[in-house]
């Protein structure tokens, strides 16, 4: 399995223009979790889905931030407008429910600057 | 906000020596699982124990779980210079959806 895949790796844009993030999870996992980490804040949970519907999104900073999953197989984490304050390592993760280890994934990390 | 704090915040070692990083956390739990991190790079599992384990051993690693005292210990045992990452705790509730609350990490080098 290739694990869970995002992209960009890296991407730097101006304030005030629109960011996208994307996830592929791993095949078969039905879980899908959103991070932030920051040197400040840690890593923080962002939001995560259970058989692609949100479960609980109480980590999103405000409403620039949204995240969707249309499928098993894709996310999608959105900032608009990008603010310099939003730069970041922005994570994604996936797990199995069925498994007794109760494993994330994670993927590489999309590195998000905001000028 | 964040429920394991580890300590200490970085550790700095000789390849051979072992490492401990201590975890501690607030709340009721289900499991407690060690992730490390390599500079650059997602977050990778380590280990789990489970509220009901106080020790599990994983190759070169062991871990210990007092739930009476919330916390937990990582043990690295004979140290290599590829061994050097943060290491970040992780707790999952018992009311979790798989849900885990990572705590700020320990920065190990080993220097050969």
């Amino acid at each position: 399995d290739a694990g869970v895949i995002q992209s960009p790796r890296h991407e730097v844009t101006e304030m005030g223009q629109e960011v996208t993030l994307r996830c592929k999870p791993i095949s078969g996992h039905d879980y899908l979790f959103w991070y932030r980490q920051t040197m400040m804040r840690g890593l923080e949970l962002l939001i995560y889905f259970n058989n692609n519907v949100p479960i609980d999104d109480s980590g999103m900073p405000e409403d620039r931030f949204s995240a969707k999953m249309p499928n098993a197989s894709f996310s999608t984490l959105k900032i608009q407008p990008s603010e310099p304050r939003d730069s970041a390592v922005y994570f994604c993760a996936s797990r199995y429910s069925g498994r007794e280890e109760e494993t994330q994934y994670f993927g590489p990390g999309t590195r998000l600057l905001v000028l | 906000s964040q429920q394991g704090e580890e300590d200490p915040q970085a550790l700095s070692i000789q390849e051979g020596e072992n490492a401990t990083m201590n975890c501690s956390y607030k709340t009721s739990i289900n499991n407690l699982q060690w992730y490390r991190q390599n500079s650059g790079r997602g977050l990778v599992h380590l280990i789990l124990i489970r509220s009901n384990e106080r020790e599990k051993h994983s190759g070169r690693l062991r871990v210990t779980l007092d739930t009476s005292k919330k916390s937990s210990s990582l043990l690295i045992t004979a140290s290599r210079a590829a061994d050097t990452a943060s290491y970040f705790c992780a707790t999952g509730g018992t009311d979790s959806w798989g849900k885990l609350q990572f705590g700020a990490g320990t920065q190990v080098v080993v220097t050969p």
